[in-house]
């Protein structure tokens, strides 16, 4: 893989629901992978940064793992809400000084 | 504390101008890098600045140049506009050249 891939691109959900999305990544000299939170009219928020194989990062009832080796990371997002809605982007950056971005995981959760 | 700011927020110009955008970094923050971001795509990488050097450089001609001041403020100036660079501009700034980013609201840049 020589980009950064997001899949699905969108996704909807009913609110309640658990969802989950997948970055994939080069894993050749891999530093730092990213996940960021971008709503509608603001700037995008960064939620994780992750470095270790393996790494599990958690912050609320959002949930991001990292596997270096195959270069993929999973976001799950438990229980959705309503102000969960965002495009969440993930971004890698691979020993030089450039960070590659996907073009992100727009979701929708409806009430 | 002030995070990322730019300016200005919008901007409409005509093919063949030039154009200057600003970013100022986050307080403490010494690093700031340049992103376009067309509709329906992620944010491509232009370039980054530290200590007042271009480091990385994205794929972008050279009608993309910048410059970052003592005070880590960055610019980037955009000369003969094309159609094709209509696209809001991110500023993201960072302690360090490859530590966790924080983005500023972006220039929108409409080129007529």
């Amino acid at each position: 893989i020589l980009n950064v891939e997001q899949s699905p691109q969108s996704l909807h959900v009913q609110e309640g629901d658990s969802t989950n999305f997948t970055c994939s990544f080069p894993s050749s000299n891999f530093y730092a992978l990213h996940w960021y939170r971008w709503e509608t009219a603001k700037s995008p928020e960064a939620l994780f940064v992750m470095t270790l194989n393996g790494d599990e990062k958690k912050k609320g009832r959002i949930s991001a793992t990292l596997n270096t080796k195959e270069g993929y990371s999973y976001l799950y997002i438990k229980g959705s809400q309503p102000e969960d809605s965002a495009t969440y982007l993930c971004a890698s950056n691979t020993g030089g000084f450039k960070t590659i971005f996907g073009a992100g995981t727009r979701l929708f959760v409806k009430a | 504390d002030a995070g990322v700011t730019q300016s200005p927020t919008h901007l409409i110009k005509t093919r063949g101008q030039q154009v200057t955008l600003r970013c100022s970094p986050k307080s403490g923050h010494d690093t700031v890098s340049w992103y376009q971001q067309a509709l329906g795509q992620g944010p491509q990488f232009i370039f980054q600045y530290y200590e007042e050097e271009e480091r990385q450089r994205g794929n972008f001609p050279d009608r993309f140049s910048g410059h970052q001041f003592p005070n880590y403020s960055s610019e980037l100036n955009v000369n003969a506009l094309l159609l094709g660079d209509s696209a809001l501009y991110l500023c993201a700034s960072s302690l360090g050249t490859r530590e966790e980013q924080y983005f500023g609201p972006g220039t929108r840049l409409t080129v007529t």
